[in-house]
């Protein structure tokens, strides 16, 4: 298993400024994933995020929006920039385990934006 | 892409009743996992459950990967077991059916 640390648990912004989440994992992985999950709604991929490259973004997500960084690989951060009420929702980030095979995810961030 | 597809969508019981949540995919997958997302938001791995059978206390989760369908039994449940029990599945990309919300009452 996979054990993932992720902050903060929740936030209220103001419409126009940005949140950075970090991601932090206890074991080193080769892939970090973020999601959304926006309200009575299914988990959306946003992205995946390899340490030494950029992320590679799914339909819909552009990284102007959701700039992600990956400095190593046991860290990531997701940027929810120039926010609207739109953009509340839970974003969790996700790794696999060692056999690349079951999924684990952090506590997630509840974003509200006022 | 790959469908997923969960039901049902909601499902309200009494403690104690049993209950049996679907989830069927339109292709062969390389794996299935069962997720129980909490009232704060977080989820809790269940089952990694790509064929056969597997218990774990209250729960157990069977997946037919020829058939394309896996399902969640809650037995006893209790009002902790409240929830959105969410199917996802891996082609690739992890895909996640819409869930179930399943609401126990005391």
């Amino acid at each position: 298993s996979a054990v993932i640390s992720q902050k903060p648990s929740r936030d209220i912004c103001q419409r126009g400024t940005s949140l950075t989440i970090q991601c932090q994992v206890d074991s080193q992985v080769t892939m970090m994933f973020w999601y959304r999950q926006q309200p009575g709604q299914s988990l959306t991929l946003i992205a995946t995020a390899n340490q030494g490259s950029e992320a590679t973004y799914e339909s819909g997500f552009v990284i102007d929006k959701f700039p992600i960084s990956r400095p190593n690989l046991t860290f990531s951060t997701l940027t929810v920039s120039n926010m609207s009420p739109e953009d509340s929702s839970i974003y969790l980030c996700s790794v696999l385990d060692r056999g690349n095979t079951e999924a684990f995810f952090g506590q997630g961030t509840r974003l509200t934006v006022v | 892409g790959i469908q997923v597809e969960q039901s049902p969508p909601d499902l309200i019981l009494q403690e104690g009743a049993n209950s049996t949540l679907r989830c069927n995919f339109s292709d062969s997958v390389n794996n299935l996992q069962w997720f129980h997302q909490n009232p704060w938001g977080q989820l809790i791995n269940l089952f990694y459950i790509p064929s056969g059978t597997k218990q774990n206390g209250r729960l157990s989760a069977t997946t037919v990967a020829t058939e394309r369908y896996s399902l969640l039994y809650i037995s006893s449940s209790q009002t902790t077991d409240s929830g959105v029990y969410f199917c996802a599945v891996r082609a690739g990309k992890i895909i996640f059916g819409k869930g179930t919300r399943l609401h126990i009452l005391p």
